[in-house]
């Protein structure tokens, strides 16, 4: 069965570059969701989309914006990257539909971000 | 503002022996709760969801169960293997919103 697909799996940049971080969901989901997880530490909710509109918003820095796009894909920017903006970053999808349900989500294998 | 926590932080069984790990949560109006495991470096596999109007799910050696009105929920793993080595998380989804509030793990290691 596809799963969720996220590229680059693997990210050095130095402090005060960009980055951005893809993410296709699985086919047929409508809603990605983006995590950040720092080292030891665990997955914490930046933000997430629902038919390329924002649904929910956590912890995300202002530094960093997120759009879904027409094909459901998702891309993560982050401008003026920090040391502490090391980490594994998730995208999950998951199948909302017209109905609202809040279904099961699947994560991504994650992007290994390291600023140095 | 929800706030997971799992006990133990690690556990370390020998093979065949089963395994209970605890998730508890603060705030019980809740829409799902998930398992997931995770292995070093590596993403999360889904494992089991349990809605807020379900008491138990079960998949293989795996049963979950879900006590809303007490905040918790524990992982039984039967019969343990080494290949179950990792660490285990629960999320709880609130029941306003989309996002998962993550417990800290359960980092578990099966010696053969």
């Amino acid at each position: 069965a596809a799963g969720v697909i996220q590229s680059p799996r693997h990210l050095i940049k130095e402090k005060r570059e960009t980055a951005t971080l893809k993410c296709y969901p699985i086919p047929r989901h409508d809603t990605v969701y983006w995590y950040q997880q720092g080292p030891g530490q665990d997955p914490q909710f930046l933000i997430s989309f629902y038919e390329k509109m924002q649904s929910d918003k956590g912890s995300i820095p202002d530094r960093f914006s997120a759009q879904q796009f027409s094909d459901y894909h998702s891309e993560l920017n982050m401008s003026s990257l920090e040391l502490g903006d090391s980490a594994l970053y998730f995208c999950a999808s998951s199948l909302v539909g017209l109905a609202g349900a809040r279904d099961e989500q699947f994560f991504g294998p994650g992007t290994r971000l390291t600023v140095l | 503002k929800q706030e997971v926590t799992q006990i133990p932080a690690a556990l370390s069984v020998p093979e065949g022996e089963n395994l209970v790990l605890n998730c508890s949560f603060t705030d019980s109006a809740i829409y799902n709760l998930q398992w997931f495991r995770q292995d070093p470096g590596k993403g999360l596999t889904s494992l089991l969801l349990i809605q807020s109007s379900q008491r138990e799910q079960t998949s293989g050696r795996l049963n979950a169960s879900l006590d809303k009105s007490s905040g918790r929920s524990t992982l039984y793993i039967a019969a343990s293997q080494p290949g179950d080595s990792a660490t285990y998380l629960c999320a709880v989804m609130e029941a306003a919103g989309n996002k998962l509030t993550f417990g800290g793990g359960t980092r578990v290691l099966v010696k053969p």
